[in-house]
């Protein structure tokens, strides 16, 4: 069975220059996360989809942040401006939607912005 | 809200020595928790996780935890230290919603593994 796929691995951007990231769930996973993982730190959740519909986006900065996850299955986060501040690890993860405590994660997308 | 302290961002043991990594968790109702390892340039793995059942909790590659609840402990221990042990190790907490899970993790602990 596949795992979480991330793409892309590595993204170096300029500042005020847009960015997505791609994430593919294991499939039959109704529930998508992102996080966000600084240097040094544990990941922080940015947004919860269960199927299409994001149930918690609290943490997610709105004025630059957004995601989607069209159909249910794939989901991209962008970012648009980017900012010096937003170099970090954005992860993707997924679970089955069962309280098991489980979620599986991709390898990561590390964004540097210069 | 539901946290976790790790004790330590940095700890170096021995090949063959006792690990220990410490977390301490804040939770006004009975908790979940977890402890994932992440390897460099690699995505979160779970190692183990106490949801209520036995309070020692066995999990993969010979690590165990044992929650405390007097001592809002969930300590990660494996008695003899691998190389391939080395790593960051996340502690994590979550609470029974009913719905999917969401986890709060903690700050991460280092391991390093010497020779």
């Amino acid at each position: 069975e596949a795992g979480v796929v991330q793409s892309p691995r590595y993204k170096i951007i300029e500042k005020k220059q847009p960015v997505a990231f791609w994430c593919n769930p294991i499939s039959g996973h109704n529930t998508l996360y992102w996080y966000l993982q600084n240097l040094g730190q544990g990941p922080e959740l940015l947004i919860r989809y269960e199927n299409e519909e994001a149930v918690d986006d609290s943490q997610l900065p709105k004025d630059r942040f957004s995601a989607e996850r069209l159909k249910g299955v794939d989901s991209t986060l962008k970012i648009q401006p980017a900012e010096l501040g937003d170099s970090a690890v954005y992860l993707c993860a997924s679970s089955s939607g069962l309280f098991s405590g489980e979620l599986f994660f991709g390898e990561g997308s590390r964004l540097t912005v210069l | 809200a539901q946290s976790v302290t790790q004790l330590g961002s940095h700890v170096s043991v021995s090949e063959g020595a006792l690990v220990l990594l410490r977390c301490n968790y804040s939770s006004s109702v009975p908790p979940y928790l977890f402890w994932y390892v992440q390897y460099p340039n690699q995505g979160l793995q779970l190692l183990l996780k106490y949801t209520s059942a036995a309070t020692l909790v066995k999990g993969i590659n010979g690590f165990e935890a044992e929650f405390k609840k007097s001592e809002t402990s969930f300590h990660l221990t494996k008695p003899s230290a691998h190389m391939s042990d080395a790593a960051e190790y996340f502690c994590a907490v979550s609470h029974a919603t009913g719905t999917a899970s969401k986890l709060t993790f903690g700050t991460g602990t280092r391991l390093q593994v010497t020779l």
